[in-house]
């Protein structure tokens, strides 16, 4: 099984909808949380880190439920810029690894 | 500040040929990471190090694949007798001190690697 997955889409969303993605991950000992976004052809960068009480910048949103060891990004008002390819990452101080789910592609259509 | 850095930034080379790719990390970092991602794929972890400690090898692929890193900052990469299938991006990751409450990865551009 893998550490992190993520449903890889691709979601095509019309410009201003709002567009939800999900991510579990199986080691329940993990302790931080991040959405990277990486552009096409370029390295990831961190989008935001996902609090344990939810955490909301502008327009994205991110959960996180220990308890199903699950965690989301919400994007309203979604723009053109938003297209990208949205990775779900979860640190683990066991081995000090991050492990990356292999991405979730967004793009949004004029 | 300058963020991190990779060189070079493509190399094509032909199967059979050693390769060394380098990493410069973000000044003051400790933790450094190699992954590398094929096209349309997900990130593979490759190797970590964290400042002085023995680096977390387990990550590689085979035993062509070597990293080290001289005095805790620059790191190198060395792919021996490349295969076509060694052909990604190599992705170089730095991040602050370890156990620092949230630890942000900071990527390099990338080495696009193309073996012939």
């Amino acid at each position: 099984r893998k550490e992190v997955e993520q449903d890889p889409g691709p979601f095509n969303v019309p410009e201003g909808a709002t567009v939800a993605f999900n991510c579990t991950y199986s080691n329940s000992a993990s302790q931080s949380f991040f959405w990277y976004r990486q552009d096409c052809r370029k390295e990831p960068k961190l989008l935001m880190s996902v609090y344990s009480s939810g955490n909301e910048d502008g327009r994205f949103t991110a959960q996180l439920n220990r308890a199903s060891q699950y965690i989301s990004l919400l994007i309203r008002d979604s723009k053109l810029s938003d297209s990208a390819t949205y990775l779900c990452v979860v640190y683990s101080n066991t081995g000090n690894q991050f492990y990356f789910g292999t991405g979730t592609s967004l793009t949004v259509i004029p | 500040g300058a963020g991190v850095s990779q060189s070079p930034s493509n190399k094509v080379t032909e199967k059979g040929k050693d390769v060394e790719l380098r990493c410069d990390p973000i000044s003051g970092h400790t933790a450094l990471y190699w992954y590398r991602q094929s096209l349309g794929q997900g990130l593979e972890f490759l190797i970590y190090f964290q400042g002085n400690s023995a680096p977390d090898k387990s990550g590689l692929p085979s035993d062509r694949f070597s990293a080290e890193r001289t005095g805790g900052s620059v790191s190198t990469l060395t792919i021996q007798r490349t295969q076509q299938e060694d052909s990604a991006v190599y992705l170089c990751a730095s991040s602050p001190e370890a156990g620092a409450g949230f630890r942000e990865q900071f990527f390099g551009p990338g080495t696009r690697l193309t073996v012939l």
